[in-house]
């Protein structure tokens, strides 16, 4: 079956420039999860969907970052006026128990 | 606040070597402590996962050892191979706290 999909897989953008990164989960995971990873580095957690609820943005870095999912399935992160170090890949991931995590290929970011 | 901490940051074995990472965590309500294996170019991929009521877990290759009273857990990748080559997080939780990752060279 399919898995986690995101979409666009490279974006280059200018600083002070607004992207969209989306995300399609695999069809019935109720759970929703947003990462980010820097070069080389860990995954920062930013944000989780319950459905279409968020019960947990603690991660979001700032508030130029704001994500939304919508009929429970496809979810998009919203990065406004973007600064350099907003440049990482930005992975999605869905879970049917909150348990077994399924992530996607990632968005690899570029703000110039 | 760092709640996984995992060690090495880099680890380097010969083929047919055990790798061994390491990951301590503190947070006792975590239930849940899953290891991921990852490629360059792609997304963290379950490998395995155990549960705190077990002190080991074994698939194949791969063997979590869980101590609950230290709080830590480990992965050993036993015969070690070059397509083992990877960067690998452990994780705890439902909201999947990482560690930092080990990055695992296997030599030929």
């Amino acid at each position: 079956g399919a898995g986690v999909s995101q979409s666009p897989s490279n974006k280059v953008t200018e600083k002070g420039k607004d992207v969209e990164l989306r995300c399609d989960p695999i069809s019935g995971h109720t759970a929703l999860y947003w990462y980010r990873q820097s070069l080389g580095q860990g995954l920062e957690f930013l944000i989780y969907f319950q459905g279409n609820s968020a019960p947990d943005k603690s991660g979001l870095p700032s508030d130029r970052f704001s994500a939304e999912r919508t009929g429970g399935s496809v979810s998009t992160l919203t990065i406004q006026r973007t600064q350099q170090e907003d440049s990482a890949v930005y992975l999605c991931a869905s879970s049917l128990d909150g348990r077994r995590v399924f992530f996607g290929p990632g968005t690899r970011l570029l703000v110039l | 606040q760092q709640q996984v901490k995992q060690s090495p940051q880099s680890l380097i074995v010969q083929k047919g070597g055990i790798s061994i990472i390491n990951c301590a965590y503190e947070n006792t309500a975590f239930d849940y402590f899953p290891w991921y294996q990852q490629f360059p170019g792609k997304g963290p991929a379950l490998l395995i996962a155990i549960r705190p009521d077990v002190s080991e877990k074994k698939e194949g290759r791969f063997t979590i050892s869980f101590n609950k009273s230290a709080k830590q857990f480990s992965l050993h990748i036993m015969d070690s191979q070059p397509g083992d080559s990877a960067t690998y997080f452990c994780a705890a939780g439902n909201m999947l706290t990482f560690g930092g990752g080990t990055r695992l060279m296997v030599k030929p």
